[in-house]
């Protein structure tokens, strides 16, 4: 079965420090989303993408945080200066879009990357 | 706002049924999402609803009434494996799915 894929799955890194997670959408779809979860709380989104510009965002993504679709198959979550409040699972997701359904109802998720900042 | 409401924690005997409710307000409506997700791993599709009514899939049915913002998850037929946090979720206008905080739900022996 088609799945998304996150690297790393988990990463360490100091404050103030810049990290990248990566996304292999599953190959057939066009929308993704990031999302976030602490550790003991709610999944929280982040950003949906489609069509190579964000489609919605949350108060949560500010400045610091910016995503892309460099090539065909990669989707990238990049977070400039990290603080401490972010550590957290960060998962990828996707879903397919149909032009007589529009954005499909099943939202797939990768693994997550665990991001510790210290 | 928006509010997604369900309970912190249930426990249930391995074998039996269990319900799982969701209460929610939001700003729209595109779908009510049913998840499970084990601890440190990502959250695994269970169920959606749209329309009102039931739907059934295996051991797992998922009830929506949109007019009451109510759902609720029936687990049938309860195993070990089962013992997840099941995370409500609804999809608003915006077509940004807001997660409730998550039943976990405790299956003894």
């Amino acid at each position: 079965e088609p799945e998304v894929t996150q690297t790393p799955s988990h990463q360490v890194t100091q404050m103030g420090q810049e990290v990248i997670l990566r996304c292999v959408p599953i190959s057939n779809h066009l929308y993704f989303y990031w999302y976030r979860q602490i550790l003991g709380q709610k999944v929280e989104f982040l950003v949906s993408f489609y069509n190579n510009e964000i489609s919605e965002k949350s108060e949560i993504f500010d400045d610091q945080f910016s995503v892309e679709r460099p090539d065909g198959s990669n989707f990238t979550l990049k977070i400039r200066s990290t603080k401490l409040e972010d550590s957290a699972m960060y998962f990828c997701a996707s879903s397919e879009v149909t032009p007589d359904r529009g954005v499909g109802n099943t939202i797939y998720f990768g693994e997550g990357s665990w991001l510790t900042v210290v | 706002g928006q509010n997604i409401d369900q309970p912190t924690e249930m426990t249930a005997t391995e074998g039996a049924i269990v319900q799982i409710n969701c209460t929610y307000q939001t700003s729209g409506f595109n779908g009510l999402f049913w998840y499970q997700q084990h601890a440190g791993e990502a959250p695994t599709f269970l169920s959606y609803n749209v329309l009102d009514g039931l739907e059934e899939k295996g051991r797992f049915s998922s009830f929506l009434s949109r007019s009451k913002g109510y759902s609720y998850l029936l687990l049938k037929e309860l195993q070990m494996k089962d013992s997840a946090s099941y995370l409500c979720a609804v999809r608003d206008s915006n077509y940004q799915l807001i997660w409730g905080a998550g039943t976990k739900l405790i299956i003894k022996p």
